[in-house]
């Protein structure tokens, strides 16, 4: 079955640390998306990146960086030098089908709050 | 800029009546989504549609229905709505080789 598992219920740091948010995602394709979605304070969701199953490369955006390992089925996502603006719930997700235009299944979503 | 607009941020709604959710998507997207949000659940998805007049089920359709008579708008129903429907619901597009776009949701408190 296909699912995605964010362990971390709640994170909190101070302002400027570095902060890792887990994912592990289960599925029997071979051909996937993977996602990873922001849901600040007022409520919209965010979109802040899409890997491909095929794509193993880290990709670095500013002060986001992602590592996906296909051998640990593991999407992780770190935020280095926090700000209090990341404060939101982080959302990773899962893409079932060759196509991204397909049902995601999400995660539960990791709360992450960072402290002055 | 994809916009995808729902027609209400906050609805407060009695048990027992018909509740239309509205969503509509101004960049003609094919597919449209419906989802609840639920404190330590995540999103789950209600409905989704791939074309005019075409809907599949989620993973939770249960006391649900939707309409797509229109490319742009997809509206989700609740039929007779019920206490453990208060939630969060947000609607989705997307397109070809496109990640999807959320509204803004809908936060329905059934009374």
């Amino acid at each position: 079955a296909q699912k995605v598992t964010q362990a971390q219920t709640e994170i909190s740091v101070v302002e400027k640390e570095d902060v890792t948010l887990d994912c592990v995602y289960e599925t029997r394709d071979t051909t996937y998306y993977l996602f990873w979605y922001k849901q600040p304070p007022s409520g919209e969701l965010v979109f802040l990146i899409r890997r491909n199953s095929f794509d193993e490369q880290n990709e670095i955006s500013g002060r986001y960086s992602w590592n996906f390992q296909k051998s640990t089925s593991s999407f992780n996502f770190t935020i280095t030098a926090s700000q209090v603006v990341d404060s939101a719930v982080y959302f990773c997700a899962l893409s079932e089908a060759a196509s991204s235009a397909s049902k995601i299944i999400f995660g539960s979503g990791t709360r992450l709050s960072i402290r002055p | 800029d994809v916009k995808v607009t729902q027609s209400s941020r906050y609805l407060v709604k009695r048990t027992g009546e018909k509740v239309f959710l509205e969503c509509v998507q101004d960049m003609d997207h094919e597919n449209m989504f419906w989802y609840r949000q639920d404190p330590g659940l995540g999103l789950r998805l209600i409905y989704f549609s791939y074309d005019v007049k075409m809907k599949e089920k989620g993973d939770i359709p249960e006391g649900y229905s939707v309409s797509r008579e229109k490319k742009e708008r997809f509206s989700l129903i609740l039929e007779s709505a019920s206490t453990n429907q208060t939630s969060m619901y947000l609607c989705a597009s997307i397109g070809s080789n496109q990640p999807q776009h959320f509204g803004d949701g809908t936060r329905l408190s059934i009374l």
